[in-house]
Order: C-alpha cells, then structure tokens, then sequence
C-alpha cells in the first residue's frame, strides 16, 4: 500500500531554511518520483521540483532553483526538500507526491500519490 | 513555461446538474493534460489524466475532453461530495497548474 507520511508543521524567521521530509512506503522509492508542490493560503498549487530516488536524479522549477534542494535517502525511504533564504511570501502548505514518470517526466500518469501537507509558516 | 488559464473561476451549481469546466493552455500540450480535485483541508486527488483516462477509482460521472490548448472537465451529475475546488495541469514540459476553478453549491 502506497503511503506518503510527511513531516510536521514548521515556524522559521526570515532568511532561515527549512527542511520538510515526507516518508514513502510500498515500492514508491524504489520505482516512481517524488515531486514537491507548494501551495500558498487560498492560492493555487505550485510545481517546484522532483527526485527519483533510485538514480538520486533532481529536477527543478526554474523559479525554484538555487532555492531549493530535493535529496532522497535510500536507507529509510524519504524523500526531503530544503528550501533557503525563506521570505513571508514562502508561507505555505508543501506537498510531496508521487508520480510513474521517467526521467524527463515522459509517461507521467499524474500525480496519483499526496503526503498530507506540511504547512510552514514564516514569520518574524 | 506554459501557462494555464481556468475559467470560471467560481462555478455555482445545483446538486444534480451538469458542470462544465474549461482549461486553456498557452501553446499546445497534446493530450497532457491532467485534473485534479481539492476539498478544503485534504491533498490534492488526481481524477484525468492524458485529458481524458480517469484515474483509479474515479466515478465515470466526471470525463475529461479536449487536446493542443482547449480542455474540459465535465462532472455529469454533480453529487454533495463534488463540491470542491478543480485544478488542471499540463505535462507537455514539465509541470504548470492552472489557479483552480471553485464549484460552489447554487
């Protein structure tokens, strides 16, 4: 059974970092990619990068790079984001979510797969 | 980037009813397109995707129509559980969400 179980929810000051995890389980890691969307309070829902985990391959919005970093660790099957330099505008749920695609996100399927959200607050 | 435009952005209908839902895409995208559901409070839940396969377990009231830049979701008998807000998404390079389109009960 696929699951995505993500960390919980975080307060940061301004120009700190973050770092969000979210926990697969089933065979998510070893065959599928793990994406990161960001959605802001009462906005729409943001792409902002993904992972295959098994070729440790990340991939980037390019509004998001330099920003953020998607790491994944084999050994426990989870799947992190860091996001730097966060400002009042990153204040956001963030959600991780699987999808089949291959490494250029050919044969993408959809995202079929959500963590719960982690909502991450920054504030002074 | 491609971008996506959903329109409308409020959708009231009555329990029961047809709704429609339309989703421009900037430059063509094939059949990449995907839609998602969002009830307040919960992730986000894939319904279409490749404008028009239903995603597992998804009620064959909602279908999905269209291809290059105009795209569809239909829900054909809106039930009290579709009451949520709508998102499409392309896939032709990369990923772009489109704002979202409220149905709201009319």
């Amino acid at each position: 059974q696929v699951q995505l179980v993500q960390s919980g929810a975080e307060v940061k000051k301004p120009g700190s970092s973050v770092k969000v995890s979210c926990k697969t389980s089933g065979d998510t890691f070893s065959s599928t990619a793990i994406s990161w969307v960001r959605q802001a309070p009462g906005q729409g829902l943001e792409w902002m990068g993904r992972i295959i985990p098994v070729l440790n391959m990340a991939k980037y919005a390019q509004k998001f790079q330099g920003r953020v970093t998607i790491t994944a660790d084999q050994a426990t099957s989870t799947v992190c984001m860091e996001v730097r330099g966060l400002r009042s505008e990153d204040t956001a749920i963030f959600y991780c979510a699987r999808d089949t695609g291959d490494s250029n996100g050919n044969y993408f399927e959809g995202f079929d797969y959500w963590g719960q959200g982690s909502l991450v607050t920054v504030s002074s | 980037e491609i971008v996506m435009t959903q329109s409308p952005a409020t959708l009231s209908v009555s329990p029961g009813e047809r709704a429609t839902l339309s989703c421009r895409a900037s430059q063509s995208v094939s059949r990449k397109l995907a839609w998602y559901q969002q009830k307040p409070g919960q992730a986000p839940r894939l319904l279409i995707y490749g404008a028009s396969t239903r995603a597992t377990g998804i009620p064959d009231r909602f279908s999905g129509t269209g291809s290059g830049t105009e795209f569809t979701l239909t829900i054909s008998s809106l039930q009290s559980e579709d009451f949520a807000v709508y998102y499409c998404q392309q896939d032709y390079h990369w990923w772009t969400f489109g704002q979202g389109t409220k149905v709201e009960i009319k």
